[in-house]
């Protein structure tokens, strides 16, 4: 059975820094498409990251210089480091795989909350 | 960057009847289209992907049609359980990977 479980997220003070950790079991972190996805509350999916086997990675122009993905291949592990924390970067964070067709897999969700 | 418009905002409708949810988007994506299913308190589940393929599991009441900026989520004779929110995605144009606003589906 595949799953992703996501872990780290809590209430920050704007301009803090985060970091979000998806422990993946059932399948490899270091093959396909490895992303965080983003929901606000009572909004919709937004996606903020991915990292795909080669290393290579890309942002959303939201996140672009403040977050970056990673992933601990021995841990099968993906990560999430959140730094310059904004009051709208205020969601529930959730890592989600995709095979080459799209998300498939996905975790239960981590909620961030920024605020003073 | 490609944009995802989904109408209706809100569907109301009752267990029985047909659904269709609509997803333009602003430029050709050709068939990589996938529609997604979402409960309060849950993760997104992926019910259609390339416009009409329904992912595994998926009862064959949910359709999927549709090419280049208009595709359609069909669902014949809705159950209880489908009410619930739809988002569509695109991803033919990428990054970045993005998402319809979404679809409510009411009782």
């Amino acid at each position: 059975e595949v799953q992703l479980v996501e872990s780290g997220g809590g209430l920050i003070q704007p301009g803090g820094s985060l970091r979000l950790s998806c422990v993946v079991s059932g399948l490899t972190v270091d093959t396909d498409y490895m992303s965080w996805v983003r929901q606000a509350p009572g909004e919709g999916l937004e996606w903020v990251s991915f990292t795909y086997s080669g290393g290579k990675s890309s942002y959303a122009d939201s996140v672009k210089g403040r977050f970056t993905i990673s992933r601990d291949n021995s841990r099968n592990t993906l990560y999430l480091q959140m730094n310059s924390l904004r009051v709208e970067d205020t969601a529930v964070y959730y890592c989600a795989r995709d095979p080459g067709f799209g998300f498939l897999y996905w975790g239960q969700g981590t909620l961030v909350t920024v605020s003073s | 960057e490609i944009v995802l418009t989904q109408s209706p905002a809100t569907l109301s409708l009752s267990p029985g009847e047909r659904a269709t949810l609509s997803c333009r988007a602003s430029q050709s994506v050709r068939e990589f289209l996938v529609w997604y299913q979402q409960k309060p308190g849950q993760a997104p589940r992926l019910l259609m992907y390339d416009a009409s393929i329904r992912a595994t599991g998926i009862p064959a009441r949910f359709s999927g049609s549709g090419s280049g900026t208009d595709f359609t989520l069909t669902i014949s004779s809705l159950e209880p359980e489908d009410f619930a929110v739809y988002y569509c995605q695109q991803r033919n144009n990428w990054p970045p990977i993005t998402f319809g606003q979404g679809t409510r589906l009411e009782i």
